[in-house]
């Protein structure tokens, strides 16, 4: 049962655009909503993660935009970078659980 | 190196064999958990220790799965008569006590002939 629906499955840009990845969750629940990255070969590493008493927070050129009333929340990368090029996953652990189910991944390039 | 250390990084082996994987986790990090993921896919949970308490497990982890985290430290998953489809890459992470974020280890991947 997918929970959490992360879109696109791949996404190319430009150096210096912008990259969005978004995710739709299901289970209202939720409480704690995590962005991880993942190098090829490498575990993920918690890149940003917001809870929903906040909208959106901000840390260095990544960004987490979250709707809850629509149930959704996205990454936003600015001025991306060859160096972002890895996989993300979002993920939301039901509410007084810290099992996270996973989004199935964003496959991010960036050209230089 | 602080980090969630596992080992072995690579294990190939014959369709039947046993195999065993070993997590050391963050030393202060009182939950530990263990995850596959297979390739286009995130990580899928299998189970979760808080201590040495096996508190959680996934329907994925069928009966040839065991997990054991005796001292409340180090934890290891061994999986029985292997099939191919437990080809994947096996993930442990660990999480201290009033923290959301858990941290990963760099995984075994598990290639079954």
């Amino acid at each position: 049962q997918q929970q959490v629906k992360q879109s696109p499955q791949s996404l190319i840009v430009q150096k210096g655009g912008i990259s969005i990845i978004n995710c739709a969750y299901e289970n209202t629940a939720f409480d704690y909503f995590p962005w991880y990255q993942q190098f090829p070969g490498k575990g993920p590493a918690l890149l940003i993660a917001i809870r929903p008493d906040v909208s959106e927070k901000k840390e260095g050129r990544f960004t987490i935009s979250f709707n809850k009333s629509a149930k959704q929340f996205s990454l936003h990368i600015m001025d991306s970078q060859p160096g972002d090029s890895a996989t993300y996953f979002c993920a939301a652990p039901p509410g007084g659980s810290y099992i996270p189910t996973f989004g199935r991944g964003t496959s991010l390039i960036v050209h230089p | 190196d602080t980090g969630v250390s596992q080992d072995p990084r690579h294990k190939i082996t014959k369709r039947g064999q046993n195999v065993t994987f070993r997590c050391d986790p963050i030393s202060e990090h009182n939950r530990l958990y263990w995850y596959r993921q297979t390739l286009g896919q995130g990580p899928e949970f299998l189970t979760y220790f808080q201590n040495e308490a096996q508190l959680e497990k996934s329907r994925l982890l069928s009966d040839r799965f065991s997990a054991e985290r005796p001292k409340g430290s180090f934890s290891t998953l061994e999986i029985q008569r292997t099939e191919q489809g437990d080809s994947a890459m096996y993930l442990c992470a660990s999480r201290a006590s009033g923290s959301d974020e858990q941290f990963f280890g760099p995984g075994t991947r598990l290639t079954v002939l």
